[in-house]
């Protein structure tokens, strides 16, 4: 089946600088990505969705220049926290559509010391 | 846009026993409805779905029912066993290129 590599699985990273997250759809091209963040104890939550060759959409409240999203090809979709804080720490995991369902990534745990 | 919601947040129930999970939806315009599994720190597993021309559906000791008309989906895991424990997500979506929208989660315990 459909299979989506999010790397790094984990990382940790000092405050004030930039991580980035990448997600390769494997096999298939994903012209949609979801990003969500998942906070301890709580469930996914959507932060944007990203199109190949356009600028992303962002939710309501998600930081469009503090999360930038890129999805220059329809195979990878990154997405970088830029000047990391430690409230950003989280599980980070991206997910293509497709007509048949959703392909997730295997999550990026996130810690900001 | 959509809103799902989940109901138990948590479940305990004796190994051996059924436990059911609800969820409802507000919007009609969404057609699949998956079921997550979910491990401290892993990924989302999905265990089972339904699609919308669809009211039942069943894999061993795992169903999920469908109403449509009242938008509400369940989740039913019969002869629970330890290895059940974790937290399960309901979702709703329509499937291409909108997202899918989840429940708050219920974390089921299954007591040996």
């Amino acid at each position: 089946g459909a299979v989506v590599s999010q790397h790094p699985s984990r990382v940790i990273c000092k405050s004030g600088t930039s991580v980035k997250i990448e997600c390769r759809s494997l096999d298939f091209q994903a012209t949609t990505m979801f990003w969500y963040r998942q906070f301890p104890k709580k469930s996914l939550m959507l932060m944007a969705t990203s199109n190949e060759g356009s600028k992303a959409t962002y939710e309501q409240g998600v930081e469009k220049d503090k999360f930038l999203i890129n999805h220059a090809s329809l195979t990878l979709s990154t997405l970088t926290v830029t000047s990391a804080h430690p409230e950003d720490s989280s599980f980070y995991i991206c997910s293509a559509g497709e007509y048949y369902g959703y392909t997730f990534g295997s999550g990026t745990r996130l810690t900001v010391v | 846009g959509e809103n799902v919601e989940q109901h138990p947040s948590t479940l305990s129930v004796q190994e051996g026993d059924s436990a059911v999970i609800k969820c409802t939806y507000s919007d009609s315009a969404s057609n699949y409805f998956p079921w997550y599994k979910q491990e401290l720190g892993k990924r989302p597993q999905l265990i089972i779905d339904i699609r919308s021309n669809v009211g039942e559906k069943k894999d061993q000791r795992i169903a999920v029912t469908l109403n449509k008309t009242a938008k509400h989906f369940s989740l039913h895991i019969t002869e629970t066993q330890p290895e059940d424990s974790a937290v399960y997500f309901c979702a709703a979506g329509r499937s291409g290129n909108t997202p899918l929208v989840f429940g708050k989660g219920t974390r089921l315990s299954v007591i040996a």
